[in-house]
């Protein structure tokens, strides 16, 4: 499984955006890119994915980058139920669809 | 729907028993997992199962077991308890050929202490 390489800690403030950098230089072709995020004592839940073009969905946007190495993932006004650990996952078509997770970003949102 | 629930919630074991822990899903998924997330780290995969009826090692399958005799139940069991195994432990599934889309859906876990 390609990995990916994410800070490990990220702080902004209440109500303005939060860019969540994640890079994945040896990713595939096929690879789809999934963001998770785990809020405390909680299981992790799925935020989204995307495989070339940017994407937007209720939670939050993810911006790929033209070669693909590269991502963000964008909450757009960061509330304090944000604060959270966020996982940048790459899957594959093919196989039993593990995730492999890594340390992720812990996100921190002052008031 | 439920989605993916867990049982127990909470368990404290001595070294050397044996505990099953259930995972349950009801949204007809036929891909189940098992996780462990120790302090301060990302999840790891137990083993795995892409069917009843059949399971598969993951990452850190030394001392677990699994079974996956019906589709919506995956079990997890550990035949003799150590300290090591103190963890929280979680069940995800998904559906059928996802592909590498769709998206897993985890459980609430389950704390696990081993004295």
């Amino acid at each position: 499984d390609a990995k990916t390489t994410q800070p490990n800690s990220m702080e902004s403030n209440e109500e303005e955006p939060v860019h969540l950098p994640c890079n994945h230089s040896t990713i595939s072709g096929t690879d789809y890119i999934h963001w998770y995020r785990q809020l405390p004592s909680q299981g992790p839940e799925y935020v989204i994915h995307g495989l070339t073009s940017n994407v937007n969905n209720r939670m939050a946007s993810l911006a790929i980058a033209e070669d693909r190495k590269s991502s963000t993932l964008i909450l757009h006004r960061a509330t304090l139920r944000d604060a959270a650990v966020y996982y940048c996952i790459l899957r594959g078509i093919q196989g039993a669809q593990k995730l492999v997770f890594g340390q992720g970003t812990r996100l921190t949102i002052n008031p | 729907n439920a989605g993916v629930t867990q049982t127990p919630k909470f368990r404290v074991l001595k070294t050397g028993q044996s505990m099953t822990l259930l995972c349950a899903q009801d949204m007809n998924h036929e891909y189940m997992y098992w996780y462990r997330q120790d302090p301060g780290m990302g999840l790891r995969l137990i083993h795995y199962s892409v069917g009843e009826g059949t399971t598969a090692k993951g990452e850190v399958p030394d001392g677990y077991n699994v079974s996956r005799l019906k589709k919506q139940n995956f079990l997890l069991g550990l035949e003799s308890a150590a300290p090591s195994q103190t963890s929280v432990y979680f069940c995800a599934s998904i559906p059928y050929g996802s592909g590498g889309y769709n998206e897993q859906f985890f459980g609430p876990g389950t704390r696990l202490t081993v004295l």
